[in-house]
């Protein structure tokens, strides 16, 4: 079993849409979650960033970690077509540089006007 | 893409002749790494820089070799290029205000080794 698994996707949803996107972990060792955004041909950018489980809220967008489960989620409310990109989770043991930072495999989400 | 420059951004090589990537940061952030991306395997760090001269491996470091002789450049060698190594290529930095934790990408180089 892979440390994270991410939904394989595509995923195609209309526009105004809610979004859920999820990642699960096997390594009960994590405590820092991230979920990152790549537009096509383009770097990944931090898009959420959560320690402790419970919800984080930013504008449309919702990040909810359930330890217990070892399970995260993002959320997307009224889905844009600008959101139209991959999506990845990642997460770490610990904080620093050293702490060595683990990606999901990434979701392509695409919403249609 | 916060002050990070990656070249070149493409480039098609033959099998075992030299590559150098180079990342370019003008943020004065201490970390530097190197990732590479693939279908089917996500992101996944090469090696990482945590000041000049200060090296590591990461998880998938066989077959290439880093250099950081100055805060503001990283450098990625892979020393004969395989067509195992065909992938894009991203550089990350960290370590400025918001902490050694928020990892910051650049842009990618394209890479295809035939």
């Amino acid at each position: 079993q892979k440390e994270v698994e991410q939904d394989p996707g595509p995923l195609s949803v209309p526009e105004g849409a809610i979004v859920s996107l999820n990642c699960t972990y096997s390594n009960s060792a994590f405590q820092y979650f991230m979920w990152y955004r790549q537009y096509s041909r383009k770097g990944p950018e931090l898009l959420m960033y959560t320690y402790s489980s419970g919800n984080k809220e930013d504008g449309r967008f919702t990040a909810q970690v359930d330890k217990s489960s070892k399970y995260i989620s993002l959320f997307i409310r009224d889905s844009q077509p600008s959101d139209s990109a991959t999506y990845l989770c990642a997460m770490r043991e610990n904080t620093g540089a050293n702490s060595k930072l683990t990606f999901g495999k990434g979701i392509t989400l695409s919403v249609r006007p | 893409d916060a002050g990070i420059t990656q070249s070149p951004r493409h480039k098609v090589t033959e099998t075992g002749t030299p590559v150098t990537l180079r990342c370019h940061q003008t943020e004065n952030h201490r970390y530097m790494y190197w990732y590479r991306q693939d279908p089917g395997h996500g992101l996944r760090l090469i090696h990482y820089s945590y000041g000049v001269k200060d090296t590591d491996k990461g998880e998938v470091s066989d077959g290439y070799s880093v250099s950081r002789s100055k805060t503001e450049d990283f450098l990625l060698t892979l020393e004969s290029a395989t067509s195992s190594q065909t992938s894009v290529y991203f550089c990350a930095i960290s370590g400025g205000l918001a902490g050694p934790d928020t990892q910051y990408f650049g842009p990618g180089t394209r890479l295809t080794v035939l």
